[in-house]
């Protein structure tokens, strides 16, 4: 199975900041990776898919890059509401693993 | 609008079983795949198994192989999770989300809310 692993596992950041969260893939998927924001006692809320095509909704400040093996989430103007649980998954087939999280928060 | 509704957690002993369902409404249910992930207190998510929109094709994590069983029933739009040989590394919330449809490459866009189960004595 394909293992996916995102560093850092969590990050001190400041509102401003441009943050950099990143996923790898054991193995080529594509482009078929997405990433989700959870914040604390909420339900993940899908944010990029297809690597870098951003959801309907979603501000303009992240953006997802990436291909095969290689991803990363962008959040190029870190704001209050955006320190968070990001987690990439891996979507193309079972089985559809999450990477293990990247907790952002407050320096 | 789109919502998935989940009920069916609570408190069951080791080695007991539980039934999850999903309610669906805002969309055309049997069009879509159909996941459950779980999330154990302070971990990661961790997809558990899907069904694809006419149940022809199922796939569960190894981690729950043999023992959880997927179902749906489109008349109802319903999704459900039956839970058999419980352990507790089995305790966690269960989410229910929506995957792609039929010809789509797409992740899970809607989720319910969770239910949560614990596995306990």
């Amino acid at each position: 199975d394909i293992q996916m692993t995102q560093s850092p596992s969590s990050l001190s950041a400041s509102v401003g900041d441009r943050v950099t969260i990143t996923c790898r893939a054991s193995q080529g998927i594509s482009n078929d990776l997405a990433w989700y924001q959870q914040k604390p006692g909420k339900v993940p809320k899908l944010l990029i898919y297809a690597a870098s095509t951003l959801q309907s909704g979603v501000p303009s400040r992240f953006s997802g890059s990436g291909s095969g093996t290689d991803f990363t989430l962008t959040i190029s103007s870190l704001q209050p509401e955006d320190f968070a649980t990001y987690y990439c998954q891996k979507y193309n087939s079972a089985p559809r693993t999450f990477g293990q999280g990247t907790k952002v928060e407050i320096k | 609008e789109v919502h998935v509704v989940e009920s069916g957690g609570g408190l069951v002993k080791p080695g007991g079983s539980l039934r999850l369902s999903c309610a669906a409404s805002g969309f055309t249910f049997s069009s879509y795949s159909m996941n459950w992930v779980r999330q154990a207190p302070g971990k990661a998510l961790e997809w558990v198994s899907d069904i694809s929109g006419s149940s022809s094709d199922i796939d569960y994590a190894d981690s729950v192989k043999g023992r959880f069983t997927i179902s749906r029933d489109n008349a109802k739009n319903s999704l459900y999770l039956q839970m058999n040989s419980l352990r507790a590394e089995d305790t966690a919330v269960y989410y229910c989300a929506r995957g792609p449809c039929s010809s789509c490459r797409f992740p899970f866009d809607y989720w319910g809310q969770g239910t949560l189960v614990t596995v306990s004595s």
